[in-house]
């Protein structure tokens, strides 16, 4: 069970759109549309952003969405805002109750 | 509301053991999963292993198969994460979250992390 691949840092300018993508294989992110992403700030709890590929919790601005294609995972954020800079990982079912997260992106808005 | 609240800051000694809690509340406890997950510093997530405080059911990451200890007690909506052997590389912060889907594939309750130091 390797952990899904995620570019390490992403950027982007305010008002501009970003993706991060998460890579992971058939036993994982291919089988299931069970990918959710989570963003944390320095020395904060993981929150959700997203779960079961694009759905939004209550809550979360629709400026994040998420979608996926084959075994890869991505997550957009549009209309960038200095708030958003935090890092962000994936994570998806694997099978047998288990899941695997991804390895992490920092984002950072210039 | 949903809390999982952690048990506070641990230092430990390699070859030392160790228990550290989460106590649950606001939900149903026999009813949900309760997964440990591992952040190293400055590192990323790492899912270690889940339990089922209903009938105390565990799974785990075969990265921590054998390492780790998880379990619950219903009786006072507590779940357990234990090392009877630390290692320095044991050193990390360890959240508790809830899982949710169905299957239980993503978090939206986390508790405040638990820090724990092994070092001589």
């Amino acid at each position: 069970q390797s952990a899904l691949a995620q570019p390490a840092s992403v950027s982007g300018s305010p008002g501009q759109s970003i993706t991060i993508s998460c890579t992971g294989t058939s036993s994982d992110v291919g089988s299931y549309n069970l990918v959710s992403w989570y963003q944390q700030y320095p020395g904060k709890v993981p929150k959700v952003m997203i779960f079961e590929v694009s759905k939004r919790p209550s809550g979360v601005s629709n400026r994040f969405s998420g979608s996926k294609s084959g075994n890869t995972a991505s997550l957009t954020i549009s209309g960038l805002q200095a708030e958003d800079e935090a890092d962000y990982y994936c994570c998806s079912y694997a099978g047998s109750s288990t899941v695997v997260f991804g390895g992490g992106t920092k984002l950072t808005v210039l | 509301e949903v809390q999982l609240v952690q048990s506070g800051a641990e230092v430990r000694k390699p070859g030392e053991s160790l228990k550290i809690s989460c106590k649950a509340s606001g939900y149903a406890f026999t009813s949900y999963w309760i997964a440990w997950v591992r952040q190293m510093p400055g590192k990323g997530l790492e899912w270690m292993g889940i339990v089922y405080p209903g009938d105390s059911d565990t799974r785990y990451s075969p990265s921590f198969q054998g390492q780790v200890t998880i379990s619950a007690d219903k009786s006072i909506t507590t779940a357990y994460l234990q090392w009877n052997i630390l290692k320095a590389s044991d050193t990390a912060i360890y959240y508790c979250a809830r899982p949710r889907g169905s299957p239980d594939n993503w978090f939206d309750a986390w508790g405040q992390g638990t820090l724990v130091t092994v070092s001589s």
